[in-house]
């Protein structure tokens, strides 16, 4: 059982290049998450998906898009980096019942240059 | 920004002493979790309180929660080596879909 799974687990991009980011769940869980996380931060939610076919800004969205592909996929695209969205970025899923804990990916460590 | 804080920042200990946590919050809550992250994966869940709980145990963790102080502590019994990893607080509010975290406690058991 995989889980959660984020590809990939490292990228440098210069400074303008876009990228997309991959998140996979296998536990056929209606809600899923991408959160950034920068030291001393803690995570902040960018975008989070509550069911397939509909997403939602976070927090920090500025600067990212979604898309939920099916229930199992949901990815997030850096359309022109900035060294401010250096970062380690996570996947989460959840059932989306408000007392299930979140499942994360093992993130995705991105460099901007 | 944060809607939990966790105190301290970092904490070292020796293996067999007990490791407290602290984490502190601004507004109203469904419920509380913990969760644990060891270096370079993902965050893991480690347990949740209620809003109308006061004390939840599940193995050698104990978490208590006072809504009236807006806080929670983490206290882990008899910390072993491999529980060294940073520990986040994570609130979900009664307002809103968004379950925020704190900035983490980084725990250092040394063998």
């Amino acid at each position: 059982n995989a889980g959660v799974t984020q590809t990939p687990k490292f990228q440098v991009l210069k400074t303008g290049q876009s990228m997309t980011l991959q998140c996979a769940q296998d536990m056929n869980h209606n809600s899923m998450y991408w959160y950034r996380q920068d030291p001393g931060m803690g995570l902040r939610l960018i975008y989070y998906s509550a069911s397939e076919g509909t997403t939602d800004k976070g927090e920090v969205p500025n600067g990212y898009n979604v898309s939920r592909l099916n229930k199992r996929e949901f990815s997030l695209r850096l359309e022109s980096a900035a060294p401010s969205q250096t970062s380690v970025y996570f996947c989460a899923s959840s059932p989306r019942d408000r007392w299930s804990p979140l499942h994360f990916g093992n993130g995705t460590r991105l460099t901007v240059t | 920004s944060q809607q939990g804080e966790e105190d301290p920042q970092a904490l070292s200990i020796q293996e067999g002493e007990n490791a407290t946590m602290n984490c502190s919050y601004k507004t109203s809550i469904n419920n509380l979790q913990w969760y644990r992250q060891n270096s370079g994966r993902g965050l893991v869940h480690l347990i949740l309180i209620r809003s109308n709980e006061r004390e939840k145990h599940s193995g050698r963790l104990r978490v208590t929660l006072d809504t009236s102080k807006k806080s929670s502590s983490l206290l882990i019994t008899a910390s072993r080596a491999a529980d060294t990893a940073s520990y986040f607080c994570a609130t979900d509010p009664n307002a809103g879909n968004m379950l925020t975290f704190g900035g983490g406690t980084r725990l250092m058991v040394k063998p």
